[in-house]
């Protein structure tokens, strides 16, 4: 089945540590996506990519990092510089551009089932 | 900017339709309205989006105001596996860096028996 993947499912970093979070898709899709959601709030923007070895900062993303090597992989990188890292963690991916060039950006986003990251 | 406005809670009794407004009074014309759903700890499900023709599909219909500064999602009947929190979302495509999905806090809808 195609689909997105992230692990693990629960996750636990002592202070001071660099924990990476996985997320993996089978859907050939170009762009992808992390969001941190906190309790009772909705999902903020942490980085994007809209294309292999290219990605761009969202509206928190100081205190984490990114890298986007191949099409199916972009892991998240939570730093020790990131003070408040609890929190769920959803990673998506949505269609780009066709061969032909076509513009897909009206395509919906599709979301993994996260990673709840913890401070031990 | 969540650049969308939706009522925190809503009850819907089963089997009746719920109809879950949104106001996004700043969109613009290029700009499509989705519409998702998260059960507790689960990422977020996929129901619909649309520009400014109403849309339909096996999961929901989509209303979209003729001035487009507010939409409906409607279940048309409501089961208990439908109590989840919906989030209305527009998206925005920026010149060099490509397109943004805001969500805001969602609507938490209570199918009750």
């Amino acid at each position: 089945d195609g689909g997105i993947t992230q692990s693990p499912k629960y996750l636990f970093r002592k202070e001071g540590q660099n924990v990476t979070l996985s997320c993996e898709q089978n859907l050939n899709h170009d762009a992808m996506y992390w969001y941190r959601q906190d309790p009772g709030q909705g999902l903020r923007l942490i980085y994007y990519s809209q294309i292999v070895n290219d990605f761009q900062k969202g509206d928190i993303a100081e205190g984490y990092s990114v890298s986007r090597e191949k099409k199916e992989s972009f892991p998240l990188t939570v730093t020790s510089a990131q003070k408040n890292p609890t929190a769920f963690y959803l990673c998506a991916s949505r269609v780009g551009k066709n061969p032909l060039g076509t513009d897909n950006s009206n395509q919906p986003q599709h979301f993994g089932d996260g990673t709840r990251l913890s401070i031990l | 900017d969540a650049k969308t406005t939706q009522p925190p809670s809503m009850d819907c009794a089963e089997g009746r339709a719920a109809n879950l407004p949104c106001n996004h009074s700043t969109i613009s014309g290029n700009e499509y309205v989705y519409w998702y759903r998260q059960i507790h700890s689960q990422g977020p499900q996929y129901i619909i989006h649309g520009l400014k023709n109403n849309e339909t599909n096996e999961m929901a219909s989509l209303i979209i105001t003729e001035d487009r500064k507010s939409s409906t999602l409607i279940l048309p009947h409501a089961t208990l596996r439908d109590t989840a929190v919906y989030y209305c979302i527009v998206r925005v495509t920026l010149l060099n860096t490509g397109n943004q999905f805001y969500f805001g806090t969602g609507t938490s809808l209570t199918v009750i028996p």
